[in-house]
């Protein structure tokens, strides 16, 4: 079993839906989690911090249970230039910040 | 502020050859990452550098692969002699010393081995 799993993509959906990304970890020992944004021929970027309160950027939201071991990510109002893969990641704080990244789900916005 | 910087962009080799990838991280981040990114997964940690000196190196196919990080700044990875499945992005990545858990990635080395 793969440390971090996400929902197999792609997704393929129109401007303006609503998309909702999965990711499960198995190591209870992750301290910190991450939405990380990957474009086409691209190095990942971080979108966005994990917490468990949850939290949003905009269109974006975040939300973290830890007792499920469960993360997931939420885009509203999609745009095409959320055309990306997103991917899933967690750290194990006490390995040096060593992330471990989920494969990805692939987003397409279509118009 | 200049971001991490790769060389080379693309590099095309026959399986058994040598090649080496070189890596510029952001000026003052003493934490340095290299990662293997196959196609259609994430990527993968090979090696991680506190300075210059190895963090872990637990998944880096040491009979073939190879990195160093002499002077704390700047670091290459070597692999010799390839093999078809090495074809992937290596990717490097920094992280400042207090910036929290953020790592920046560099533009990444597309390897192609025939």
């Amino acid at each position: 079993r793969k440390e971090v799993e996400q929902d197999p993509g792609p997704f393929n959906v129109p401007e303006g839906a609503t998309v909702a990304f999965n990711c499960t970890y198995s190591n209870s020992a992750s301290q910190s989690f991450f939405w990380y944004r990957q474009d086409c021929r691209k190095e990942p970027k971080l979108l966005m911090s994990v917490y468990s309160s949850g939290n949003e950027d905009g269109r974006f939201t975040a939300q973290l249970n830890r007792a499920s071991q469960y993360i997931s990510l939420l885009i509203r109002d999609s745009k095409l230039s959320d055309s990306a893969t997103y991917l899933c990641v967690v750290n194990r704080a006490n390995q040096g910040g060593k992330l471990i990244f989920g494969q990805g789900t692939e987003l397409s916005v279509k118009p | 502020e200049a971001g991490v910087a790769q060389s080379p962009r693309y590099k095309i080799i026959e399986k058994r050859q040598s090649v080496a990838f070189w890596c510029n991280p952001i000026s003052g981040h003493a934490t340095l990452y290299w990662y293997q990114q196959i196609l259609g997964q994430g990527p993968k940690l090979l090696i991680q550098f506190q300075n210059n000196g190895v963090v872990d190196d637990s998944q880096l196919p040491k009979d073939r692969f190879s990195a160093e990080r002499l002077k704390g700044v700047d670091s290459t990875l070597k692999i010799q002699p390839a093999k078809l499945e090495d074809s992937a992005v290596y990717l490097c990545a920094s992280r400042p010393p207090r910036g929290g858990d953020e790592q920046f990635f560099g533009p990444g080395t597309r390897l192609t081995v025939l």
